[in-house]
């Protein structure tokens, strides 16, 4: 079985600080691992992915993601928040790639001027 | 990039009616859809798989009946919640699949009354 847990349903930041937001999964097999963000009214848009390539995952906007085997860990950080990052994240895990997720609950990251 | 759309964005019906909701790929083709609902605070639950051309595959415990999906085509799938009850009410996002990738909707948010 798969499942994701995002711990915090909310994260505040000051805008320039770091940002971390938790997700830690379980696989039965070598996971496939996302991060989407969604902003109000839109679609989930997809930030980056872990497919067992490089362990650090560069995503757009300067996100990245480390995956860590031992940890079952796969933590999304960016060095700088800026205002335009306030939106809810979404950390999912999938065994057979993206045609089948499962969605943890969700990290709404707002940022403080 | 690629971009998916749900009609309608919002919907609210009387018990008992059916609605339909949408969801089209503007710009790509897409054999494989999804349809999630996602209740207050909670994860994307995926409710079935929508291949174009050939029946929808359920999620255990989604009623195909209650929840009749057709693919019709390679742009167009549609979700129709039928005599719908207050427990129906929730927010429905459906994404499609294509390169390794899935794209969502925006969703269309539920209300029966």
């Amino acid at each position: 079985a798969q499942s994701v847990t995002q711990l915090g349903s909310h994260v505040s930041v000051s805008e320039g600080a770091l940002v971390l937001l938790r997700c830690n999964y379980s696989s039965s097999v070598p996971p496939y691992l996302f991060w989407y963000v969604q902003y109000p009214n839109q679609g989930l848009q997809l930030l980056l992915k872990y497919t067992s390539a490089a362990t650090l995952v560069k995503g757009i906007n300067d996100f990245e993601a480390e995956f860590k085997k031992s940890e079952t860990s796969f933590h999304l950080t960016k060095p700088s928040a800026h205002m335009s990052d306030a939106a809810e994240y979404f950390c999912a895990v999938s065994k057979t790639g993206a045609n089948n997720l499962f969605f943890g609950t969700g990290t709404r990251l707002t940022v403080i001027p | 990039g690629a971009v998916v759309s749900q009609h309608p964005s919002r919907v609210i019906c009387k018990s008992g009616t059916s609605v339909k909701i949408e969801c089209r790929s503007l710009d790509f083709q897409a054999t494989t859809m999804f349809w999630y609902r996602q209740f207050p605070k909670k994860s994307l639950m995926l409710m079935a798989t929508s291949n174009e051309g050939s029946k929808a595959t359920y999620e255990q415990g989604v009623e195909k009946d209650k929840f009749l999906i057709n693919h019709a085509s390679l742009t167009l799938s549609t979700l129709t919640v039928t005599s719908a009850h207050p427990e129906d009410s929730s927010f429905y996002i459906c994404s499609a699949f294509v390169v390794e990738t899935q794209y969502f909707g925006p969703g269309t948010r539920l209300l029966v009354l």
